[in-house]
């Protein structure tokens, strides 16, 4: 699976838009982009996942480029309880290997 | 409707003992992975179980060996512990290996 680069941390303000990045430039066609997220002492929660088109459901929308080489999640309006770590994971098989992802902080 | 279930929550043993977690995956799910997480780290695929074969494993010694049951529950089995093998242990579950996982709260485990 392809190596992900995402950025060690990140702020946010309270009901304005986070948009996370993620660089995959190796990514192969086969590949698709995961996102999940950690809320402190609890278990990883999915968010959302795409291959080439954007994609959008209740919790986020996914932004892939047309190279595929990197993404964007974007939370359209932040609240606090969206502090958490966010990871990218470019998968084709079934071992969700999770890197050091990026901690987003929402501040009031 | 349950989700993913783990037990126990906590569990202290010492070095060379020999350790067994349990998950019971969310209803409706017959897939169940197992992660470690060390601290401060993502989680770790350790390996996935399907119609109760391990159909993939990451990059864990034979140490670490799992079981899943007719009812799609699933145990992980720890031998010989070491110090590094302190960590939190998540368990998914999904449908037909399918990559949208649904995580317990995880078993946090002090080797000591």
């Amino acid at each position: 699976d392809a190596k992900t680069t995402q950025p060690p941390s990140m702020d946010c303000a309270e009901g304005r838009a986070a948009n996370l990045p993620c660089n995959h430039s190796t990514i192969s066609g086969n590949e698709y982009v995961y996102w999940y997220r950690q809320i402190h002492s609890q278990g990883p929660q999915y968010i959302i996942h795409g291959l080439k088109n954007n994609e959008t459901n209740e919790m986020a929308s996914l932004i892939i480029t047309e190279d595929r080489k990197s993404s964007t999640l974007i939370l359209p309006h932040a609240t606090l309880r969206d502090t958490a770590v966010y990871y990218c994971i470019a998968l084709s098989g079934y071992a969700l290997n999770f890197g050091k992802g990026t901690s987003l902080l929402v501040t009031p | 409707d349950a989700g993913v279930t783990q037990s126990p929550t906590h569990l202290i043993k010492t070095r060379g003992q020999q350790v067994t977690l349990r998950c019971s995956p969310k209803s409706g799910h017959d897939t169940v992975s197992w992660y470690q997480q060390a601290l401060g780290q993502g989680p770790q695929f350790i390996f996935q179980y399907y119609e109760e074969e391990e159909r993939q494993r990451g990059n864990f010694p034979d140490r670490f060996s799992g079981h899943q049951f007719p009812n799609y529950s699933s145990e992980l089995n720890v031998n010989a512990l070491l110090l590094g093998d302190s960590a939190l242990y998540l368990c998914a579950s999904t449908i037909r290996l399918a990559n949208e996982q649904f995580f317990g709260p995880g078993t946090r485990l002090t080797v000591l």
